[in-house]
């Protein structure tokens, strides 16, 4: 079975400076996709940038970019320029190609602080 | 308009009630999906249905129940709720000729069962 794992629970970040949200997953599939996902107060949960496997360069969205290292199981978001409207929690989640069942880890609170 | 919207957004109900959450969708995708979020826990599947013919227990079906009337619809049933069944649900979709099958998700409804 896949797992997610997102070691902080809480982080806080300057508004205008740059952090990173880790991600570790646990899959013996060689194909799979990676999502990072927001959840704002507002609690929708809304796409941020998504990866597959098999591609060696990283995604970027905007302000948003993700450092993939396929070795190590790790997905990380790098979010720069950070604003105040990136608070919320974010959800890492994977699943394998072919499959239909996303796993989550269990979030980290991300607070932007003006 | 959103492309998956949920009904009722939020719910307070009594233990033994029948209760259904609706869901319905725009976005023209065969697969749906209901999730439950928990604090601390992530989310976690309960059904998904890849067509109006095909309805699949997820990882959590127990006390659950769907229904597939139509593409654009799919409805979550808990014939009789219990209080720890309060949670916030979320309906997805997603498209299988997307490589990725990326999940899209409706604004989520909170339940409270007391």
């Amino acid at each position: 079975a896949q797992t997610v794992t997102q070691s902080q629970p809480e982080m806080s970040v300057q508004e205008a400076e740059t952090v990173t949200l880790s991600c570790t997953y646990d899959t013996s599939e060689n194909n799979y996709y990676l999502f990072w996902y927001k959840q704002p107060p507002s609690r929708q949960m809304i796409l941020v940038i998504r990866q597959e496997a098999y591609k060696q360069q990283n995604a970027t969205e905007n302000r948003f970019s993700v450092n993939f290292q396929k070795a190590a199981k790790s997905f990380s978001l790098k979010i720069s320029d950070s604003q105040l409207g990136d608070t919320a929690m974010y959800f890492c989640a994977f699943t394998g190609a072919g499959s239909y069942q996303l796993t989550f880890g269990k979030g980290t609170k991300l607070s932007v602080i003006p | 308009d959103a492309d998956v919207t949920q009904t009722p957004r939020n719910r307070i109900t009594k233990t033994g009630k029948r209760i259904m959450l609706e869901c319905s969708q725009t976005k023209g995708h065969d697969r749906m999906y209901w999730y439950r979020q928990d604090p601390g826990l992530g989310l976690r599947l309960i059904y998904y249905s890849f067509d109006v013919k095909d309805i699949n227990k997820g990882e959590i079906s127990d006390g659950y129940s769907v229904s597939r009337q139509a593409q654009a619809k799919f409805s979550l049933s808990l014939e009789s709720a219990i209080p720890n069944q309060t949670a916030l649900y979320f309906c997805a979709t997603s498209d299988p000729l997307d490589a990725l099958d990326t999940q899209y998700f409706g604004p989520g409804t909170r339940l409270t069962v007391l």
